[in-house]
């Protein structure tokens, strides 16, 4: 079956603007995440949905970073007013239940560069 | 807090020898432990996890990893290596306690080379 799938693979903007990133997991799944993976270090959490919820938000570095998932499905990640810093590929994940035990897929990830 | 170590930044193995990837971990509570690997420009594709049972688990492709409790290590293994093994791998883990969160904690990655 389908995998997660995440749009754009690349985006490139300028400082100082807002970028939406979109994750579509795996159908059935109800647990989504995000993770951001630097250049040469592992991913790091983000957020973590059940549902429509944020059920974990402890991972998103300050207030530019949002996300929301309105109907237990498809995700966005929006960053506002976007810094050099933010470059890095965002990853998402999703699992069947979220549960401990539960095995995160991956999707291929957006590169996103900021200038 | 939960963390994860991988002390070798590169394995280098010749193709049909042994491949050992090392992980070490710690957590508060007990650990569930994942390892991952990434091909250029893909995403993370799972590969097998400890949850409880059998410390030695068998996973994809060929891979297996043993748990062992009092050295907190999660070493990747896998006994004949292939020349398509060569790629970044990453091991990760979540604590068993609930204010832990859902969250995987990797670690830095480590990259494989299998030479033919």
């Amino acid at each position: 079956g389908a995998g997660v799938s995440q749009t754009p693979s690349n985006k490139v903007t300028e400082k100082g603007k807002y970028v939406e990133l979109r994750c579509d997991p795996i159908s059935g799944h109800t647990a989504l995440y995000w993770y951001r993976q630097s250049l040469g270090q592992g991913p790091e959490f983000l957020i973590y949905f059940q549902g429509t919820g944020a059920a974990d938000d402890s991972g998103l570095p300050n207030d530019r970073f949002f996300a929301v998932r309105p109907e237990g499905s498809v995700s966005t990640l929006k960053i506002q007013r976007t810094e050099r810093g933010d470059s890095a590929v965002y990853l998402c994940a999703s699992s069947l239940q979220g549960t401990f035990t539960d095995t995160q897929y991956f999707g291929p990830g957006t590169r996103l560069t900021v200038l | 807090a939960q963390s994860v170590a991988q002390p070798e930044d590169q394995v280098n193995v010749a193709e049909g020898n042994p491949l050992t990837v090392k992980c070490t971990y710690s957590v508060s509570g007990n650990p569930y432990l994942f390892w991952y690997v990434q091909y250029p420009n893909r995403g993370l594709q799972f590969l097998l996890k400890y949850i409880t049972g059998d410390n030695l688990v068998k996973g994809s492709y060929g891979f297996e990893a043993e748990f062992n409790k009092s050295q907190t290590s999660f070493h990747l293994k896998k006994p004949s290596a292939l020349v398509s093994d060569s790629a970044l791998y990453f091991c990760a883990v979540r604590d068993w306690a609930k204010a832990a969160g859902n969250k995987l904690t990797f670690g830095g990655g480590t990259r494989v080379l299998v030479k033919p």
